[in-house]
């Protein structure tokens, strides 16, 4: 089955360390993204990808990192800086970045950083 | 800016049928989706509209109307596996030229016996 995986499905850190969240996918889509959501609220956008070797931030990069080495692959670091951490992150793809209204999203990664 | 309205909450009855609306306010507009996200799952595509007028699918329409800047979703014959949280996304091309989806905060359907 095609799909997006990220793992892990919890994850615990303390304050002021690095945490890399893993996102791979299978659909063979060029476009990939991550978004973070807290309670109550909608998604927004923190990193974005249309092709390997590319990415570009979103509206809330500031504290976060990633890399786009294979088209599969997307993770993200949420690094020291990020002043409040703690959310559900979630990866999400699509065919093409002109196909970005119909993404496909993995099961997320709730963080909690103490 | 960008600002998407969506009521916070809905209820309704099995078998009922309900209306969820977004007004949206963007710099530019392409089309606008809609989300159904469970609780502590993932969000998965249900439609997106370009054009107005009514897009069907199954139990699910979606509606759009660009010169009121408003869409709906409509959920038709309610089960409770309908309870979720349902998210107007607008397709925005912002002010760089990359589109990117713009999200509402979401309303919060709960459908009870």
């Amino acid at each position: 089955d095609g799909g997006i995986t990220q793992s892990p499905k919890y994850l615990f850190r303390k304050e002021g360390q690095n945490v890399t969240l893993s996102c791979e996918q299978n659909l063979n889509h060029d476009a990939m993204y991550w978004y973070r959501q807290d309670p109550g609220q909608g998604l927004r956008l923190i990193y974005y990808s249309q092709i390997v070797n590319d990415f570009q931030k979103g509206d809330i990069a500031e504290g976060y990192s990633v890399s786009r080495e294979k088209k599969e692959s997307f993770p993200l670091t949420v690094t020291s800086a990020q002043k409040n951490p703690t959310a559900f992150y979630l990866c999400a793809s699509s065919t093409r970045l002109a196909e970005l209204y119909e993404q496909y999203f993995g099961p997320g990664t709730r963080l909690t950083v103490t | 800016g960008q600002s998407l309205e969506q009521p916070s909450e809905v209820t309704a009855v099995e078998g009922a049928i309900v209306q969820i609306n977004c007004t949206y306010q963007t710099s530019g507009f392409y089309g606008l989706s809609w989300y159904q996200q469970h609780d502590g799952g993932a969000p998965t595509f249900l439609s997106y509209n370009a054009l107005d007028g009514l897009e069907e699918t199954g139990r699910f329409s979606s509606f759009l109307s660009r010169s009121d800047s408003y869409g709906y979703l409509l959920l038709q014959e309610l089960q409770m596996k309908d309870s979720a949280s349902y998210f107007c996304a607008v397709r925005d091309p912002g002010n760089t030229g990359f589109q990117k989806l713009v999200f509402g905060t979401g309303t919060r359907l709960l459908v009870s016996p």
